[in-house]
């Protein structure tokens, strides 16, 4: 079957950094893509990865590994306005978008 | 840029009346949109996806019956619950994909809020 992992749930301080891990089975892969929601609004496109490596944009970065089926998101200099559930998303060999269940973000002052 | 627009973003009806939610891409053609129900506190499931000009196709215990799913345009999807009870009520969001992309990035709308009383 197909399955996504993604923590639950993770807790950093404002200022440091944060690594949310993904793990993926998907029938043929054609990217991983991770997505910002805030609590009551829909979600908001951050990265996507078909390419083994790292991805840089601004505070965030996204790396993907396809033959450990792993990827992570990176979130650096984190602000309050960070906190938000990521949501870690694969794209099958038809196209089709696997849905993590999402990690829930917590930045502390 | 891609806009989405949903319509309306809430919406309070009673028990057994019909709810008409209504997805809009504003500034691209989409062939294919997706619906997603979101309970709180959990991730975003998948309902149907609907295919302009052809019948949406239903996700595993969704009911087409009762979620009604018309794509009449290639910038127009609606979903009608019908005989909603306080069970359905969940906030609902569409996304549509750009016409012609094969990619899987999605362009959400802002979703719409369902209570039913």
């Amino acid at each position: 079957g197909q399955n996504i992992d993604q923590p639950t749930e993770m807790t950093a301080t404002e200022g440091a950094i944060v690594q949310i891990n993904c793990t993926y089975q998907t029938s043929g892969f054609n990217g991983l893509f991770w997505y910002q929601q805030h609590a009551g609004e829909a979600p908001t496109f951050l990265s996507y990865n078909v390419l083994d490596g790292l991805e840089e944009k601004g505070r965030f970065s996204s790396f993907l590994s396809r033959s450990k089926g792993y990827s992570y998101l990176l979130l650096k200099e984190l602000q309050m306005k960070d906190s938000a559930s990521y949501l870690c998303a694969a794209l099958d060999s038809n196209y089709q978008l696997i849905w993590g269940a999402g990690t829930k973000l917590i930045i502390k002052p | 840029g891609a806009v989405v627009s949903q319509h309306p973003s809430w919406v309070i009806c009673k028990s057994g009346t019909s709810v008409k939610i209504e997805c809009r891409s504003l500034d691209f053609q989409a062939t294919t949109m997706f619906w997603y129900r979101q309970f709180p506190k959990q991730s975003l499931m998948l309902m149907a996806t609907s295919n302009e000009g052809s019948k949406a196709t239903y996700e595993q215990g969704v009911e087409k019956d009762k979620f009604l799913i018309n794509h009449a345009s290639l910038t127009l999807s609606t979903l009608t619950v019908t005989s909603a009870h306080p069970e359905d009520s969940s906030f609902y969001i569409c996304s549509a994909r750009k016409t012609g992309m094969d990619t899987g990035e999605l362009f959400f709308g802002e979703g719409s809020r369902l209570t039913v009383l």
